[in-house]
């Protein structure tokens, strides 16, 4: 089946630095992503629609300048975060899905972001 | 985007069936129906989808009301191991943004 690979699965930041999670479809070509962050005892929150070699489609009240989207080939898509703040601690899930409509979406196993 | 409605919770014991309860009353007739499960502190995983007959697959089996405005997800004998938040989402297309609504929390007791 498809999988999706996420790096750092935890990483602590200093309060002001920036945070690079990668994601890559390890069998599979992805030319969509997307982006979700989940706090604590919460839902997954859609972020952006990754696409590759286009623009991303940040979703309503997410800070584009902020969470940096790049998604240069067909099977790696990045998530910077800038300039960290404590409040951007979370965990950090990716996902795609292959052109075979059999499968559903596969997800990263996510990167848990805490900012001190 | 169409909504689902489930339950915050159930619980169940292990080696029984479980079954888990989804509505979606303004389902369209191009939406895919999607199951997803998360464990604690993983992300999603991949449980079922359909669109209009009932599925089966190794780990689950999907039954859809025949006017698709409701759905059940059937786990046939509940492990330990299935302990976990289940989403139930409407799919309109390939490539589609996936909303997640709050789950249904499954409790398998020992």
């Amino acid at each position: 089946g498809a999988v999706v690979s996420q790096h750092p699965s935890r990483v602590i930041c200093k309060s002001g630095t920036s945070v690079k999670i990668e994601c890559r479809s390890l069998d599979f070509q992805a030319t969509t992503m997307f982006w979700y962050r989940q706090f604590p005892k919460q839902s997954l929150m859609l972020m952006a629609t990754s696409n590759e070699g286009s623009k991303a489609t940040y979703e309503q009240g997410v800070e584009k300048d902020k969470f940096l989207i790049n998604h240069a080939s067909l099977t790696l898509s990045t998530l910077t975060v800038t300039s960290a703040h404590p409040e951007d601690s979370s965990f950090y899930i990716c996902s795609a899905r292959t052109s075979d409509r059999e499968y559903g979406y596969t997800f990263g196993s996510g990167t848990r972001l805490t900012v001190v | 985007d169409a909504k689902t409605t489930q339950p915050n919770s159930m619980e169940s014991n292990e080696e029984e069936p479980v079954h888990l309860p989804c509505n979606h009353s303004t389902i369209s007739g191009t939406d895919y129906i999607h199951w997803y499960r998360q464990l604690p502190s993983q992300g999603p995983e991949y449980v079922i989808h359909g669109l209009t007959s009932n599925v089966n697959n190794r780990m689950a089996s999907l039954a859809i009301a025949e006017d698709r405005k409701s759905s059940t997800l059937i786990l046939h004998r509940a492990t330990l191991r299935d302990a976990a938040v289940y989403y139930c989402i409407l799919n309109p297309g390939s490539n589609y943004k996936l909303t997640f609504g709050k789950g249904t929390l499954l409790t398998v007791n020992p």
